[in-house]
């Protein structure tokens, strides 16, 4: 119980292009999403909060028009990298916050998806 | 900015031994959690303390609280190489009006296990 699943695992693209990734959680129900990023061998950084139905919080240096980030349901976020460089290379992990209804999840906890490692090239 | 910092960076054990990562955060917390990172994979929750415990265990892992030091320990007994991984503090702050947690990480320690 509780697994938050990521789609693509792996994606590469070139530049310019936009990618969209999604995160789901998959037996509970997820009001709020976070979006983290991780360069290699470094810490998870939030990027911003998703919270279902409105927009999502970004924090401080992260350009919201070029993450956009979707809640459209309890169990589902999107992330699109637009126009994506090189430099936005990296691996992109979200979590999802449990309210604590499944049996198997606990409340406030945050459940973290397998990440998706984006290549631009 | 980051608020949990772990030491070690890196630690290197024979299997059997006990491994200890420390971690220290600089402002109020309602929790703190440790996770576990494999190398290219998502995170695992492996136990989280409130702030009014100062210790817990499950299983192998034993993890204590000292709030008026801001730090906390992570121990994992008889280790295996199976726990080769990066250990992550996390300490978590509520979101004014939004009812959510949000969680800062520490850098991590990477733990290599020799069989």
């Amino acid at each position: 119980g509780a697994v938050v699943s990521q789609h693509p695992s792996r994606v590469i693209c070139k530049s310019g292009t936009s990618v969209k990734i999604e995160c789901r959680s998959l037996d509970f129900q997820a009001t709020t999403m976070f979006w983290y990023r991780q360069f290699p061998k470094q810490s998870l950084m939030l990027m911003a909060t998703s919270n279902e139905g409105s927009k999502a919080t970004y924090e401080q240096g992260v350009e919201k028009d070029k993450f956009l980030i979707n809640h459209a349901s309890l169990t589902l976020s999107t992330l699109t990298v637009t126009s994506a460089h090189p430099e936005d290379s990296s691996f992109y992990i979200c979590s999802a916050l449990s309210l604590g209804l499944a049996e198997f999840s606990k409340a406030d906890t945050q459940y973290f998806g397998p990440g998706t490692r984006l290549t631009v090239l | 900015s980051q608020q949990g910092e772990e030491d070690p960076q890196a630690l290197s054990i024979q299997e059997g031994e006990n491994a200890t990562m420390n971690c220290s955060y600089k402002t109020s917390i309602n929790n703190l959690q440790w996770y576990r990172q494999n190398s290219g994979r998502g995170l695992v929750h492996l136990i989280l303390i409130r702030s009014n415990e100062r210790e817990k265990h499950s299983g192998r892992l034993r993890v204590t609280l000292d709030t008026s030091k801001k730090s906390s320990s992570l121990l994992i007994t008889a280790s295996r190489a199976a726990d080769t991984a990066s250990y992550f503090c996390a300490t978590d702050r509520r979101v004014a009006g939004a009812g959510s947690y949000q969680l800062t990480f520490g850098k991590g320690t990477k733990l290599s296990v020799i069989p």
